[in-house]
């Protein structure tokens, strides 16, 4: 069975700038997660998908992070603008009964 | 917000010892406990999970022994090996789970 794809797979922008991440989960995972992840440090939650409906986002800084699911397949990560903060690798899981699968992830790096 | 903490950040083990990592919660409600591997460039991979109605679990050389009234858990690898070289995450929550710190274990050949 083919696993969580992410794309790309490394970014550089610079701060202000736009950058989009791009998630496909496992065929027939009603969920979806995207998390950040720190060097050093374990992965955060930002924002859960059930099918194409948002179950949390609480941790998600609105002001500048957006995440949608169009059909509840894939999924985008949008931030913008971009602060020198938000480099981290960018991880996206799927699950089907409650065990989370997770792709590569997305290595972004703020100039 | 809750916690999960975990130790040691680091732990060095020689080839063929037991490599053992431990974890604490603070949300009685959590029942879902999974331990993550994750090799460098890569994303985190489910190793193993325990569930509160156990006290311990076991696949092939990884246990997991759960500790309730402890809000404890830890993770025991047997005849640790250079290949399990890699950053260990423990979680704990039910659909959503929180992750620890990880730690960096080496297995020295």
């Amino acid at each position: 069975e083919a696993g969580v794809a992410q794309s790309p797979r490394y970014k550089i922008i610079e701060k202000r700038q736009s950058v989009a991440f791009w998630c496909n989960p496992i065929s027939g995972h009603a969920t979806l997660y995207w998390y950040q992840q720190i060097l050093g440090q374990g992965p955060k939650l930002l924002i859960q998908f059930q099918n194409n409906g948002v179950v949390d986002d609480s941790q998600l800084p609105k002001d500048r992070f957006s995440a949608e699911r169009l059909k509840g397949v894939d999924s985008t990560l949008k931030i913008q603008p971009a602060k020198l903060e938000d480099s981290a690798v960018y991880l996206c899981a799927s699950s089907l009964l409650g065990e989370q699968y997770f792709g590569p992830g997305t290595r972004l790096t703020v100039t | 917000q809750q916690q999960v903490k975990q130790s040691p950040q680091s732990l060095i083990v020689q080839k063929g010892g037991i490599s053992i990592i431990n974890c604490a919660y603070e949300n009685t409600a959590f029942d879902y406990f999974p331990w993550y591997q994750q090799f460098p460039g890569k994303g985190p991979a489910l190793l193993i999970a325990i569930r509160p109605d156990v006290s311990e679990k076991k696949e092939g050389r990884f246990t997991i022994s759960f500790n309730k009234s402890a809000k404890q858990f830890s993770l025991h690898i047997m005849d640790s090996q250079p290949g399990d070289s890699a950053t260990y995450f423990c979680a704990a929550g039910d659909d959503k789970i929180i992750f620890g710190k990880g730690t960096r274990l080496h297995i020295l050949p």
